[in-house]
């Protein structure tokens, strides 16, 4: 079975530029959560949907970001402008319903702005 | 004080030697607890739940100090294999907000031939 994908694998941009991940969570999932890892921050909460509906956004950095979940298979990560210190590893992970706290990540995005 | 704590190591240990991590969270209403293993490089996957009563699988061993908000995970017979970094996992509610895991920031293992 495919587990969750997310494009692109890297991506190396400038300073201002818009930045899109993608992201198709495992089918069936009815939970989907966007996470960024920096070395100084380890894993952060950046929102997280259910059923293709944003429940929390607290965690995203602020007006730059933006998070999208247009149907069940498809959800985007889109940061505009692009600053340096927005450089980290994305994650999407996927879940379904149960109560087994099993998280399934993608291979993430390492995402580098110069 | 930080939701999940976990000393960042490394913790550098010869093959065949048991090793300990240990984890503290803040939030004393939390519910659940695992342990996500994280490979270089790499996405990270769950390696175990911690229950209260402490559980085993194989090498592995967790166990869960609600009174202490502690969290521990012993490997006995450590592998090469084994070297990764450990993520401490903290489930902060029941309910609506009950899927909202609280990553620690790792322990690093370095299993030496």
């Amino acid at each position: 079975d495919a587990g969750v994908i997310q494009s692109p694998r890297h991506e190396v941009t400038e300073m201002g530029q818009e930045v899109t991940l993608r992201c198709k969570p495992i089918s069936g999932h009815d939970y989907l959560f966007w996470y960024r890892q920096t070395m100084m921050r380890g894993l952060e909460l950046l929102i997280y949907f259910n059923n293709n509906v944003p429940i929390d956004d607290s965690g995203m950095p602020e007006d730059r970001f933006s998070a999208k979940m247009p149907n069940a298979s498809f959800s985007t990560l889109k940061i505009q402008p692009s600053e340096p210190r927005d450089s980290a590893v994305y994650f999407c992970a996927s879940r379904d319903g149960g109560d087994t706290g099993e998280l399934f990540f993608g291979e993430g995005s390492r995402l580098t702005v110069l | 004080r930080k939701e999940v704590e976990q000393d960042p190591g490394p913790f550098n240990v010869p093959e065949g030697a048991t090793v300990a991590f240990n984890c503290t969270y803040s939030n004393s209403a939390s519910q659940s607890f695992f342990w996500y293993r994280q490979d270089c490089r790499k996405e990270p996957k769950l390696l175990m739940s911690v229950y209260s009563s402490g559980n085993e699988d194989g090498r592995f061993t967790a166990q869960l100090n609600r009174a202490s908000q502690y969290i521990s995970l012993l490997i006995r017979d450590s592998k090469l294999s084994d070297s990764a970094t450990y993520l401490c996992v903290v489930n902060p509610a029941r309910g609506a907000g009950s899927y909202q895991l609280t990553f620690g920031k790792g322990t690093k293992l370095s299993v030496i031939p």
